[in-house]
């Protein structure tokens, strides 16, 4: 699997739009980019993913850059509850293996 | 409701007792992972398993074992050979497919403390 880089730490403010970065520019064709978020003590939560094009769904939006080797997570209207890690992982589809966690970058939302 | 339920939440044991966390799903999964996490660090994995009496090591299996009996079941048992078990764990689920990607699906864990 790709290897991820993402920012340590971050702050946004609440109402504003968060945009969470990440590198990976060793991706290959078939492997996907998701992005999983994990409040203090809890499991993580998986938000999205995507191949190639950009993603929206309930929760936020993926948006890959047209070379894939870099992407941006998008939490439109952050709240409070938004502050959590952010990863952001690279796998292909067929994996059965793990998902591979790196540090993350830690979100805080402030009001 | 379908998850992934794991228990207990905490759990506290003295140095040198095996013991044992469990692991359950109704999402009809395929694959399952258990994971362990340490303070201020991402997730590792410990063992996967695909199939019903299968499993595979992961990055760090040693001091660990898992069974897999059942389809909805994936207990790991932290051994006393495990020289730092102290930690948070994890365990998730995901259904296998020939196409189109998967998300993992994860319980809400269980702290373990080792006196």
């Amino acid at each position: 699997d790709a290897k991820t880089t993402q920012p340590p730490s971050m702050d946004c403010a609440e109402g504003r739009a968060a945009n969470l970065p990440c590198n990976h520019s060793t991706i290959s064709g078939n492997e996907y980019v998701y992005w999983y978020r994990q409040i203090h003590s809890q499991g993580p939560q998986y938000i999205i993913h995507g191949l190639k094009n950009n993603e929206t769904n309930e929760m936020a939006s993926l948006i890959i850059t047209e070379d894939r080797k870099s992407s941006t997570l998008i939490l439109p209207h952050a709240t409070l509850r938004d502050t959590a890690v952010y990863y952001c992982i690279v796998t292909s589809s067929g994996s059965a293996r793990q998902l591979t966690f790196g540090s993350g970058t830690q979100l805080t939302v402030l009001p | 409701d379908g998850g992934i339920t794991q228990s207990p939440k905490y759990l506290f044991r003295k140095e040198g007792q095996n013991v044992t966390l469990s692991c359950e799903q109704n999402l009809n999964h395929d694959a399952m992972y258990w994971y362990r996490q340490d303070p201020g660090q991402g997730l590792r994995l410990i063992y996967y398993s695909q199939i019903v009496n299968d499993f595979q090591k992961g990055d760090i299996a040693e001091g660990y074992s898992v069974s897999r009996e059942k389809k909805e079941s994936f207990p790991l048992t932290v051994t006393s050979a495990q020289k730092n078990p102290t930690a948070f764990y994890l365990c998730a689920s995901r259904p296998l497919g020939t196409s189109g990607a998967h998300e993992q699906f994860f319980g809400p864990g269980t702290r373990l403390t080792v006196l």
